[in-house]
């Protein structure tokens, strides 16, 4: 399978545990996104990297979430201290440089903070 | 925050029947893409119109863009069941050095078969 690839499908944490999520790329992409989802909502943009530099962070990410791409390949996103405000599903997107380009997106990985 | 608002929110119609959506955005841009997106799963990459065209086609598919009222509509022909699905728009904004696409709020679609 060449397509993005996110882990794990589903987390359920308890409130003020730390849960990191992975995501893999396709191999050739050097952009990757991160982008939050919530019931009935479209994706909202998290935070974005160019190889292994992260470009732009959106507002929503608070300082209990951090991401990093070691080495622009595999990204993980983490949150500290959950809380039930997190439960969301958190997608991953990876795309090639250049303008007008698509995103491919991965399956995204659901949290629920009970 | 969500660039853009799509309209219906919800719409069901019966099979063989087309639907559209429409989309509103606010800032300038490079390009608009709709994208599809199955209950529980990931988004999936439907056509993308850059902001110098007018009209595009893709097998069952027509999108429309007009920059002068930043709107751009999604048809879908001939619908099927397996067309249900969410579908949003997303754009490359211009101006605001947005790097990411941002997407709409969507529009759920439902074919009755």
């Amino acid at each position: 399978d060449t397509g993005v690839s996110q882990n794990p499908r589903h987390k359920i944490t308890k409130r003020g545990q730390n849960v990191t999520f992975r995501c893999d790329p396709i191999s050739e992409h050097n952009r990757l996104y991160w982008y939050r989802q919530t019931l009935g909502q479209g994706p909202e943009f998290l935070t974005y990297f160019q190889n292994e530099a992260q470009l732009e962070k959106s507002r929503l990410l608070s300082d209990r979430f951090s991401a990093e791409r070691p080495k622009g390949s595999f990204s993980t996103l983490e949150i500290q201290r959950t809380e039930q405000g997190d439960s969301a599903m958190y997608l991953c997107a990876s795309s090639p440089l250049g303008q007008g380009t698509e995103a491919f997106f991965g399956q995204g990985t659901r949290l629920t903070v009970v | 925050s969500q660039q853009g608002e799509e309209d219906p929110q919800a719409l069901s119609i019966q099979e063989g029947e087309n639907a559209t959506m429409n989309c509103s955005y606010k800032t300038s841009i490079n390009n608009l893409q709709w994208y599809r997106q199955n209950s529980g799963r990931g988004l999936v990459h439907l056509i993308l119109i850059r902001s110098n065209e007018r009209e595009k086609h893709s097998g069952r598919l027509r999108v429309t863009l007009d920059t002068s009222k930043k709107s751009s509509s999604l048809l879908i022909t001939a619908s099927r069941a397996a067309d249900t699905a969410s579908y949003f728009c997303a754009t490359d904004e211009d101006d605001t050095g947005r790097r990411a696409l941002t997407f709409g709020s969507g529009t759920r679609l439902q074919v009755q078969p």
